[in-house]
């Protein structure tokens, strides 16, 4: 039972580049979530979906796109990067099944652009 | 939006100390979570917390949801317990997080 798994754990990137940033979850949760991890801050909604097909932004969405083609994957993809984009992401996903109340995180992915 | 706040913003303990995290929200809520951060950047969740009181082991957590606010216990703080400590909480269609921005703690050998 893997969790959730995210890839890469660093990167670096250039301004101007794209990339994607993988998630996955193994749990069959309708639940995911992107967040942003800044210094001294909590974690941000970027964006999140209640399951295949149905997406919607969070608090700082700006400069990402996602979508969700199956239960069990979730990409976040940075379009055109920028030096604010500069953060750790993490992927989580829940679920709204009896008694189960709890999040599952990925290990986060680490991305600076220069 | 909602806000939570977190506090102290930092603590530093001697192993086998005690410590109370504060957390305050803005608004009431059906769900609030507690989170640890360790140091190597992997999120556990630690307390699902909506009312009353819960204990694990030697952290026990209480949400008086009518005051607007959640505590959360160390006792016998060990080195293993240094990270950061967040609460959250949960809102809207796909149980979305509202994060406070955390206490960072320090236990010392």
């Amino acid at each position: 039972n893997a969790g959730v798994t995210q890839t890469p754990k660093f990167q670096v990137l250039k301004t101007g580049q794209s990339m994607t940033l993988q998630c996955a979850q193994d749990m069959n949760h309708e639940y995911m979530s992107w967040y942003r991890q800044d210094p001294g801050m909590g974690l941000r909604l970027i964006h999140y979906s209640v399951g295949a097909g149905i997406t919607d932004q969070g608090e700082v969405p700006n400069g990402y796109n996602v979508s969700r083609s199956t239960t069990e994957d979730f990409p976040l993809r940075l379009l055109s990067a920028a030096p604010s984009q500069t953060s750790v992401y993490f992927c989580a996903s829940s679920s709204q099944g009896q008694g189960r109340y709890g999040y599952t995180f990925g290990s986060g992915t680490r991305l600076t652009v220069v | 939006g909602i806000q939570v706040e977190q506090s102290p913003p930092d603590l530093i303990l001697q192993e086998g100390a005690n410590s109370t995290l504060r957390c305050n929200f803005s608004d009431s809520v059906n769900n609030l979570q507690w989170f640890h951060q360790n140091p190597w950047g992997q999120l556990i969740n630690l307390f699902y917390i909506p009312s009353g009181t819960k204990q694990n082991g030697r952290l026990s957590a209480t949400t008086v949801a009518t005051e607007r606010y959640s505590l959360l216990y160390i006792s016998s703080s060990q080195t293993t317990d240094s990270g950061v400590y967040f609460c959250a909480v949960v809102t809207g269609s796909a149980r979305q997080l509202t994060f406070g921005s955390g206490t960072q703690l320090t236990v010392l050998p």
